[in-house]
């Protein structure tokens, strides 16, 4: 079966630290970047972390930039979320997301979420 | 940061009803844009790539144009089961975004 599946939300205090775990099946992981994505309650969509498919590159958004690590194990087909400094703005349901190659109609390769897990949700509360 | 824009929001229609959806980017992102419709307590899914490749399995009735800064989401005939809210996301450089999302309901 084809899919992204998140564990690790909860609630934590604010400061503390949390996990988020994406464990991946039915495709080719190790071919993939992966992204995580947030949604706080009522809210938008918000670009948190990405790793490429080798770990080799990684990007935070500003909004996380050295509270956040993102990794990955390619043996294991899994990526993680490590959230620490948590604060309430942090609250949010995230989203493991597949960044999937295509090709417009001139050959050109674009990147686009093709494949979503369900959700995690993270509540940040005293 | 690339900014993206959408209306209306929301957009009130009818079953049956050609239903279009405008996003705009703050910069030229040529077409690097994607759409997602996201249905309540569910994740997003995607529609449109590269501002007018309809992703697979993804109905006919969805259809999207634009290039440069403007682009158009748009549903021919509404069907009961497209009541959701629609993303614009720009892939055209890092960190990609996406748009305040459209919320199309029952009028």
């Amino acid at each position: 079966q084809v899919q992204l599946v998140e564990s690790g939300g909860g609630v934590v205090q604010p400061r503390r630290s949390l996990r988020l775990s994406c464990a991946a099946s039915g495709f080719t992981f190790s071919s993939s970047g992966i992204y995580w994505v947030r949604q706080a309650p009522g809210k938008g969509l918000e670009w948190v972390a990405l790793i490429s498919f080798d770990g080799s590159s990684k990007d935070y958004a500003d909004s996380v930039k050295g509270r956040f690590t993102i990794s990955r194990d390619n043996s294991k087909n899994t990526v993680s979320l490590q959230m620490n400094s948590l604060t309430p703005e942090d609250t949010a349901v995230y989203y493991c997301v597949r960044d999937g190659n295509f090709y417009d109609t001139s050959g050109y390769m674009h990147g686009a979420f093709d494949m979503w897990g369900q959700g995690t949700m993270v509540i940040v509360s005293s | 940061d690339i900014q993206m824009t959408q209306s209306p929001s929301p957009l009130s229609a009818s079953v049956g009803d050609r239903v279009t959806i405008t996003c705009r980017a703050s910069q030229s992102i040529s077409n690097y844009l994607n759409w997602y419709q996201q249905k309540p307590g569910k994740a997003p899914k995607l529609l449109i790539y590269a501002a007018s490749s309809l992703q697979s399995g993804v109905p006919s009735r969805f259809s999207g144009s634009g290039s440069g800064t403007d682009f158009t989401l748009t549903i021919s005939s509404l069907q009961p089961e497209d009541f959701a809210s629609y993303y614009c996301q720009q892939s055209y450089s890092i960190p990609p975004t996406f748009g305040p999302g459209t919320k199309v309901d029952i009028k």
